[in-house]
């Protein structure tokens, strides 16, 4: 079974920093996606960004970037130019499309890192 | 248009109590999915249907009934909860269900669940 770790629990940034959250996780396979998921205190979870373990270049959606090290097994997110809307708490999701059975599709979800940005 | 929408926003129910979650996407996804989220976890698989047929159940108890009337719409019905099933119940789809980046599964906004 696969297992993704978010060993930060809690982290705080300045608005205009950058800040890097970080994302581990453990898989025999050499297909797989990739996911941050971004969950404001208005609760909706929303894609942040994604990215295909196949594609060695690193995804980016504009100041979201993810550094993607699929030897290390590691999928951090850094954000650049925070931003006070960037406060979340923000998901690092795995998914492996040749689960079989009823895993097939689902996406395991590391616990979570709660972001705060301050002015 | 990647919008999911949940209603009601908010709903409070006794122990003994029927009632219903509605979930909606017109994005033409044939995969739509149940979860359940506590304060500061991730969310919890519930129920999957794919192409409107219930193709995961993990587990869950008969108190919570899943429906999916039509491509485009999942219910949840509800029934003799209990106080520990109060949670955020967050509502998904995905253009299908086989993986991949284009199954990436987009979130409704939940629905807040409170069983007094």
């Amino acid at each position: 079974a696969q297992t993704v770790t978010q060993s930060q629990p809690e982290m705080s940034v300045q608005e205009a920093e950058t800040v890097t959250l970080s994302c581990t996780y453990d898989t025999s396979e050499s297909n797989y996606y990739l996911f941050w998921y971004k969950q404001p205190p208005s609760r909706q979870m929303i894609l942040v960004i994604r990215q295909e373990a196949y594609k060695q270049q690193n995804a980016t959606e504009n100041r979201f970037s993810v550094n993607f090290q699929k030897a290390a097994k590691s999928f951090s997110l850094k954000i650049s130019d925070s931003q006070l809307g960037d406060t979340a708490m923000y998901f690092c999701a795995f998914m492996n499309p040749n689960a079989g059975g009823t895993s097939y599709g689902k996406l395991t979800f590391g616990q979570g890192t709660i972001l705060t940005v301050h002015p | 248009d990647t919008e999911v929408t949940q209603t009601p926003k908010h709903l409070v129910m006794g122990m003994t109590n029927k009632k219903s979650l509605k979930c909606e996407q017109h994005m033409g996804h044939r995969a739509m999915y149940w979860y359940k989220q506590k304060a500061k976890k991730p969310p919890e698989l519930m129920f999957v249907y794919s192409y409107e047929k219930l193709s995961i159940n993990e587990s869950v108890p008969s108190r919570f009934s899943p429906e999916c009337p039509n491509s485009s719409l999942l219910n949840l019905h509800l029934h003799a909860l209990q106080p520990e099933d109060s949670a955020l119940y967050l509502c998904a789809s995905s253009q299908d269900r086989y993986g991949g980046p284009e199954d990436t599964q987009y979130f409704g906004p939940g629905t807040r669940l409170t069983v007094l």
